[in-house]
């Protein structure tokens, strides 16, 4: 049972445009999400993150959008440059006797000159 | 500050061989630990955590074990590997925070 989506396995940009990355989520009782990104032989590393009293987060050209009603959290590039080219994973907190994230299955962007 | 250390950074091994992968934490006490595995073309899979030394949650059966004899070691083994063990394999640890630090991860190609 995935409970954290990432539905579309690849995306391509062209430099300079705005990068969207779609999640979607099944569990009422995740109330904190984040972002990670992820370069080829490497491990992922944090990007961006939103508690779930907010709809919007934002950190230079990444911004996280989080709509509770419809389980749906976005996260937007601008502008998409070459170096952001990478797999994004979505990740959902389910707090419980330790606090444990459930990723989605990765968006590989391609961001092109 | 706290670093992580994951090694080996790539291994091949015969199916029905053991396996040890082992990943150290500098920097910090106490940390919960986990292992994940990325298999080709899919997300990020939560294999174990451990809270405490000698702790050890299992989130899927499956082929592997993990063992934390220290604080801040944590080891992912087999006794004999599977064509199906293959994939990118990482550690990560938390404070109890919100957001996981992850190590390089290994890359496992049993053959």
């Amino acid at each position: 049972d995935q409970q954290v989506k990432q539905n579309s396995p690849s995306l391509s940009v062209q430099e300079g445009r705005i990068s969207i990355l779609n999640c979607d989520y099944t569990n009422s009782m995740f109330d904190y999400f984040l972002w990670y990104k992820k370069y080829p032989a490497e491990g992922p590393t944090f990007l961006i993150s939103i508690s779930s009293i907010k709809d919007k987060n934002e950190d230079g050209r990444f911004t996280v959008f989080l709509n509770k009603s419809a389980k749906h959290l976005s996260l937007h590039i601008v502008p998409s440059q070459p170096g952001d080219s990478a797999v994004y994973f979505c990740a959902a907190l389910l707090r419980g006797g330790y606090n444990k994230l459930i990723f989605g299955a990765g968006t590989r962007l391609a961001v092109h000159p | 500050s706290q670093t992580i250390h994951q090694w080996p950074a790539t291994l091949v091994q015969p199916v029905g061989s053991p396996l040890s992968l082992e990943c150290t934490v500098e920097g910090t006490s106490n940390p919960n630990l986990y292992w994940y595995r990325q298999a080709a073309g899919r997300g990020l899979q939560l294999l174990f955590y451990s809270v405490g030394i000698g702790q050890i949650s299992s989130e899927v059966p499956q082929n592997l074990s993990a063992s934390r004899p220290q604080d801040r070691q944590f080891i992912l083994s087999s006794k004999k590997l599977l064509l199906s063990d293959s994939g990118f394999y990482l550690c990560a640890w938390t404070n109890g925070g919100y957001g996981y630090t992850f190590g390089s991860g290994t890359r496992l190609t049993v053959v």
